[in-house]
C-alpha cells in the first residue's frame, strides 16, 4: 500500500523558515516524480513544486520561486520542501503527491503551516 | 498559461440524481486532464486520468469525457459519500506547471 506521510508543519513568524518532509513507503520511490501542492484555509488546490525521479528536473510555481526549494533523498525514500522568507499567504495545508504522467495518483494527508506573528 | 474554469461552482442535488460537472481549459490540453475528489479534512483522491480513465478502485458511476478544451465529469447516480468538492487538473509543458481548476462543490439538496 502506498503511504505518503508529511511532517514539519508548524506556526512560524513572517520572514521565517521551515522544512517539510514527506516519508514514502509501499512503492519504488526512486522511480517516480513527486510534487508539493498546498491548500490555503477554505480555498482550492495550488500546485507549488515538482521534482523528477533523479532530481534532474525541478519546477516551481511563480508564487514560491526563489523562496522555496524542493529536494529528495531516494536512499531515504523522502521528499522535502525548504521554505524561506515565509509570508502570511503561505499559510496552508501542504500535501506531497506522487505523480504519474501528469496525474497525481497518491497523496499524503497533509501538514499545516501557519505563518503569523 | 492554461487556465481551467469549472462550472457550476456549486451543484445542489439529491442522492440518486445524476451530477454533471464541467471543466473548460483556456487552450487545448488534448486529453491530458484529471479529476479529483476532496472531502473536508481529507487529501484529494484521484478519480479520472487522461480525461476518461477511471483510477484504481473508483466506482463505475464516475465517468469522464471530453478533449481539447471541454471536459465533463459525470456521476451517474449520487451516493451519500459522493458529496464533496471536485477539481480538474492539467499539466502543461510550457511553462512547465500543473494547474487546478477552482473546484465544484456537490452538496446535498
Amino acid at each position: 500500500e502506498v503511504q505518503l506521510v508529511e511532517s514539519g508543519g508548524d506556526l512560524v513568524q513572517p520572514g521565517g523558515s521551515l522544512r517539510l518532509s514527506c516519508a514514502a513507503s509501499g512503492f519504488a520511490f526512486g522511480i517516480y516524480s513527486m510534487n508539493w501542492v498546498r491548500q490555503a484555509p477554505g480555498k482550492g488546490l495550488e500546485w507549488i513544486s515538482y521534482i523528477s525521479s533523479s532530481s534532474g528536473t525541478i519546477y516551481y510555481a511563480d508564487s514560491v520561486k526563489g523562496r522555496f526549494t524542493i529536494f529528495r533523498d531516494n536512499a531515504k525514500n523522502s521528499l522535502y520542501l525548504q521554505m524561506n522568507s515565509l509570508r502570511a499567504d503561505d499559510t496552508a495545508v501542504y500535501f506531497c503527491a506522487k505523480e504519474v504522467a501528469g496525474t497525481m495518483d497518491d497523496w499524503g494527508q497533509g501538514t499545516l503551516v501557519t505563518v503569523s506573528s | 498559461e492554461v487556465v481551467l474554469t469549472q462550472s457550476p461552482a456549486t451543484l445542489s442535488l439529491s442522492p440518486g440524481e445524476r451530477a454533471t460537472l464541467s471543466c473548460r481549459a483556456s487552450q487545448s490540453v488534448g486529453a491530458y486532464l484529471a479529476w479529483y475528489q476532496q472531502k473536508p479534512g481529507q487529501a484529494p483522491r484521484l478519480l479520472i486520468y487522461d480525461a476518461s480513465n477511471r483510477a484504481t478502485g473508483i466506482p463505475a458511476r464516475f465517468s469522464g469525457s471530453g478533449s481539447g478544451t471541454d471536459f465533463t465529469l459525470t456521476i451517474s447516480s449520487l451516493e451519500p459519500e459522493d458529496f464533496a468538492v471536485y477539481y480538474c487538473q492539467q499539466r502543461s509543458n510550457w511553462p512547465p506547471r500543473f494547474t487546478f481548476g477552482p473546484g465544484t462543490k456537490v452538496e446535498i439538496k
